[in-house]
């Protein structure tokens, strides 16, 4: 069973719509949870942390997490072109020799439409 | 503010052949992670470094290692290249040991060495 799973998309959304990213993890340990954006070619940068279950919101952006159901979610309200791009979920593993490092999904990718 | 720095960019080796990764963490940040990133695997955790102390190691095998030097810069190593070693590896700093605490470390990625086995 895989740690971290996301759908790979592609999603598209037109510009202006609020674009939905999912993630599920199969540690119930895990307490940390990231999201990073990755252009392509370019290296993954964070854009939202989250780390109690309820909302957290940043500009355009907002994480939820819900531990119950290992669920983490990222919202993108008014999406432009520019947030074209994959979206990479992770978290912090809690288990054993591996504690402490981030697990990453293997992304979905967003197209935002003009 | 200096970035997280990885040298070469891009390399291209044969297979059988060694190669030599260099990372220079955020000033500062004194813990190091490599991830290996290929199209079919995604982010793959390779090893944290903290302290010049491996602290966290992935399902990797021992062809991959790396090391931690007193000024916090890292090197990764992989031996006996093979064609499936092709991809993009991540460096990525954090001021903390990831599992050093239960707050938040975050983690700063460099661009990026692109590795291409022949």
């Amino acid at each position: 069973q895989k740690e971290v799973e996301q759908n790979s998309g592609p999603l598209s959304v037109p510009e202006g719509a609020i674009a939905s990213l999912n993630c599920t993890y199969s540690d119930r340990v895990s307490q940390s949870f990231f999201w990073y954006r990755q252009y392509s070619g370019k290296s993954p940068e964070l854009i939202m942390s989250i780390y109690s279950n309820g909302d957290k919101e940043d500009g355009r952006f907002t994480a939820q997490l819900n531990k119950a159901s290992q669920y983490v979610s990222l919202l993108i309200r008014d999406s432009q072109p520019s947030d074209s791009a994959t979206y990479l979920c992770a978290v912090r593993s809690g288990r054993g020799g591996s504690q402490g490092n981030l697990i990453f999904g293997k992304g979905t990718k967003l197209s935002v439409k003009p | 503010k200096a970035g997280v720095t990885q040298t070469p960019r891009y390399l291209i080796k044969t297979r059988g052949q060694q190669v030599t990764l260099s990372c220079s963490p955020i000033s500062g940040h004194r813990s190091v992670s490599w991830y290996q990133q290929t199209p079919g695997q995604g982010l793959q955790f390779l090893f944290e470094y903290f302290s010049e102390t491996q602290r966290n190691k992935g399902n990797f095998p021992g062809r991959f290692s790396g090391r931690q030097f007193s000024n916090s810069r890292s090197e990764m190593n992989v031996s006996t290249l093979e064609l499936g070693d092709s991809a993009l590896y991540l460096c990525a700093s954090s001021l903390q040991w990831t599992g050093g605490s239960s707050g938040a470390n975050v983690l700063t990625f460099g661009a990026g060495s692109r590795l291409t086995v022949l």
